[in-house]
């Protein structure tokens, strides 16, 4: 069973990148069915689509985001990832990766979250 | 950007009763052309990532229990638990996936009376 977990710097400083990565385990990065997407919820609040990419490379991004976030994929590593650039407290949230099944489509599998605190 | 609006944002119920949660697009998300409302329901439990719920408006994920059942098109949407079960307390929200961005309703918190 296809299974997604995040990892990176639980910690980081105002005006710094964040960047976390998620590797897939049991199943195929490279599946033209699916797109891979992180999704951001800061502590207490909602869900916030951050942008997600299909296996050919191609992101998509939060219009209000896209000046501070790239989204890649390793397809040798099984793995995708998130940076974004100059944070702020705001950004202080648990990042989700997860799996769209299809394009459009709903994800379906979820990684566990990794909080990740902007602060000095 | 498509805003997803939910109500309430908490509700109580007894054990065995019915919840509803309603859900509305600012714009519809019927895809005309596969006659598919492209909207997802998620239940998160505390301390967990979302669980897909309902997909397609009306279509139950596998594994979920038939007691959560999606329906509505166009902009209205609703999230029905027929006989609310004590497992079931979590928050629920709406998502588009008709447009980027992909947007969430802000959540309705279910809890047992």
């Amino acid at each position: 069973q296809l299974q997604l977990q995040e990892s990176g710097p639980g910690l980081v400083k105002p005006s710094e990148t964040l960047s976390l990565t998620c590797t897939v385990s049991g199943g195929s990065i490279s599946s033209s069915s699916h797109y891979w997407a992180w999704i951001r919820q800061p502590p207490g609040k909602g869900l916030e689509w951050i942008g997600s990419i299909y296996y050919s490379g191609r992101p998509v991004y939060k219009p209000s985001l896209r000046s501070r976030v790239t989204i890649s994929l390793e397809m040798s590593e099984k793995q995708f990832s998130l940076k974004l650039s100059s944070v702020t407290a705001a950004d202080t949230a648990v990042y989700y990766c997860a799996r769209d099944r299809g394009s459009p489509g709903p994800s379906d599998i979820w990684g566990q979250g990794t909080l990740v605190t902007v602060s000095s | 950007d498509i805003v997803m609006t939910q109500s309430p944002d908490s509700l109580t119920v007894s054990l065995g009763e019915r919840a509803t949660i309603n859900c509305k697009s600012s714009q519809s998300v019927l895809d005309s052309s596969s006659n598919k409302n492209h909207l997802a329901w998620y239940q998160q439990k505390k301390g967990q990532p979302p669980n897909l719920l309902i997909y397609w408006a009306s279509t139950r994920e596998s594994g979920v229990p038939d007691r959560f059942s999606g329906s509505g098109s166009g902009t209205d949407f609703t999230l029905t638990i027929s006989s609310l079960q004590a497992e079931d307390v979590a928050v629920y929200y709406c998502q588009q996936y008709y447009d980027t961005p992909r947007t969430f309703g802000q959540g309705t918190k279910v809890e047992i009376k």
